[in-house]
């Protein structure tokens, strides 16, 4: 398996402009998960997914921050207008619910640069 | 609400050292706990886990045990090596309410140093 697929892998955009994040689970998992990464707040999780469905949002920072997942196999995380704060390293992670522990397996990142 | 608490970091050791870093949580469920690896520009991996009470999580010589009286599960290595030097986070999914979401904690840097 390839493991959790994110594009792009680096992604540098001036603040106003529109951002789309992109994340492909591993094949057969049904969680998914968006996180945020930054020295200042460390880990923080903005969403997730079960079978499709957003379950918590509560992380999602503001209105500005909206995530989608039209199948089980594509999700996106979309930042409409970005604003230099969102500046961090957003990891896409899934899992199998079927299994008792839960692990989650992260994909590469990807660092976003707002100017 | 369930939350995880690592020792500050970062940790600075020569080759060879031995090392802990402490993790205790709080959770009201039945948790299963977990240590995640950061190397440097990579996503987390997973490093060791362990699902009940005394159970010992080990991987590339590192171990940690579940300690359901002191809720703790501390990350230990007899003998770290350059390669070790990385972001380690402890982490806690509550298998009863199985949300499949996990609680981190800040994290805890390692160096360690020829």
């Amino acid at each position: 398996d390839a493991g959790v697929i994110q594009s792009p892998r680096h992604e540098v955009t001036e603040m106003g402009q529109e951002v789309t994040l992109r994340c492909k689970p591993i094949s057969g998992h049904n969680s998914l998960f968006w996180y945020r990464q930054t020295m200042m707040r460390g880990l923080e999780l903005l969403i997730y997914f079960n079978n499709n469905v957003p379950i918590d949002d509560s992380g999602m920072p503001e209105d500005r921050f909206s995530a989608k997942m039209p199948n089980a196999s594509f999700s996106t995380l979309k930042i409409q207008p970005s604003e230099p704060r969102d500046s961090a390293v957003y990891f896409c992670a899934s899992s199998s619910r079927g299994e008792s522990y839960n692990e989650q397996f992260f994909g590469p990142g990807t660092r976003l640069t707002v100017l | 609400g369930d939350s995880v608490t690592q020792m500050e970091g970062p940790v600075t050791l020569s080759e060879e050292a031995f090392l802990t870093i402490n993790c205790t949580y709080t959770a009201t469920g039945y948790p299963s706990l977990f240590w995640y690896v950061q190397y440097p520009g990579e996503g987390l991996q997973l490093l060791l886990k362990a699902t009940k009470a005394d159970d010992k999580g080990s991987n590339k010589g590192f171990e940690a045990t579940y300690r359901k009286e002191t809720t703790s599960f501390h990350l230990e290595k007899g003998s770290v090596q350059v390669s070790d030097s990385a972001v380690y986070f402890c982490a806690l999914s509550d298998r009863r309410r199985n949300t499949g979401k996990l609680i981190f904690g800040q994290g805890t840097t390692l160096q360690v140093k020829p």
